[in-house]
């Protein structure tokens, strides 16, 4: 089990907005920055956003991250097909031993 | 972009090690920390430790702190990720990245099977 909660899916239309949330607690997202990789299937996993809501080079502003108190978010609005993809957040956890933790995945369809 | 190329795909018995390496392009090696992650077949991905390249010092997960040992080769910018005592739930593609935002390596299947 993940220190992290994820939904394991999520679905909308295209042109849609869509919100993928990731649940912790105090000793990981309470007090560490999270990150969010994006997977598409076999193929290995991209960094989406840093540092709770900073977008790395090259990523589209569709993209938007989010942090409030022991939970962090991602939003994608104007959703593409190709935004079909499994979707991670991450961040590191004192009660771990220091450990870098990641949420269980969010599997995003494009219906 | 920093790419890091792992080595090709293993198959092992139970009970066995298996080693996976990672290079990195140049001075690039030292900039960050090397990080580990596994994925099990359609399962999520699963931290596995951390390597400094230039101290060597590393970290392990509580769960894999028995049985992983990383270092690296800095002649030749590669790291390294030693696993034994191979069980069949060991089976998963094996990342390295660089920090943790990476860039990360291809992936290296890793199959565990009697």
């Amino acid at each position: 089990q993940s220190v992290l909660t994820q939904s394991p899916s999520a679905s909308a239309t295209p042109g849609q907005r869509v919100i993928i949330s990731c649940s912790g607690s105090t000793p990981n997202i309470g007090t560490y920055p999270v990150n969010w990789y994006q997977q598409v299937p076999g193929t290995a996993p991209k960094l989406l956003m840093y540092d709770d809501d900073k977008r790395p080079s090259g990523v589209p502003d569709r993209f938007s991250g989010s942090k409030s108190g022991t939970s962090a978010s991602l939003a994608i609005s104007g959703l593409q097909s190709e935004d079909e993809a499994d979707y991670y957040c991450a961040t590191w956890d004192d009660s771990l031993n220091g450990d870098w933790v990641f949420g269980g995945g969010t599997k995003l369809t494009v219906l | 972009q920093v790419q890091l190329a792992q080595s090709g795909a293993e198959v092992k018995r139970p009970g066995a090690s298996v080693r996976v390496a990672c290079r990195a392009p140049g001075n690039t090696f030292f900039t960050y920390d090397i990080n580990w992650v596994r994925q099990a077949t359609g399962q999520g991905l699963e931290w596995m430790g951390w390597m400094n390249p230039k101290s060597g010092n590393t970290g392990y997960a509580q769960k894999f702190q028995a049985r992983v040992t990383l270092t690296r080769n800095t002649s030749i910018g590669t790291a390294y990720m030693d696993l034994n005592n191979l069980r069949s739930d060991d089976t998963a593609i094996y990342y390295c990245l660089s920090g943790t935002m990476g860039p990360w390596g291809q992936g290296t299947l890793v199959t565990v099977s009697s």
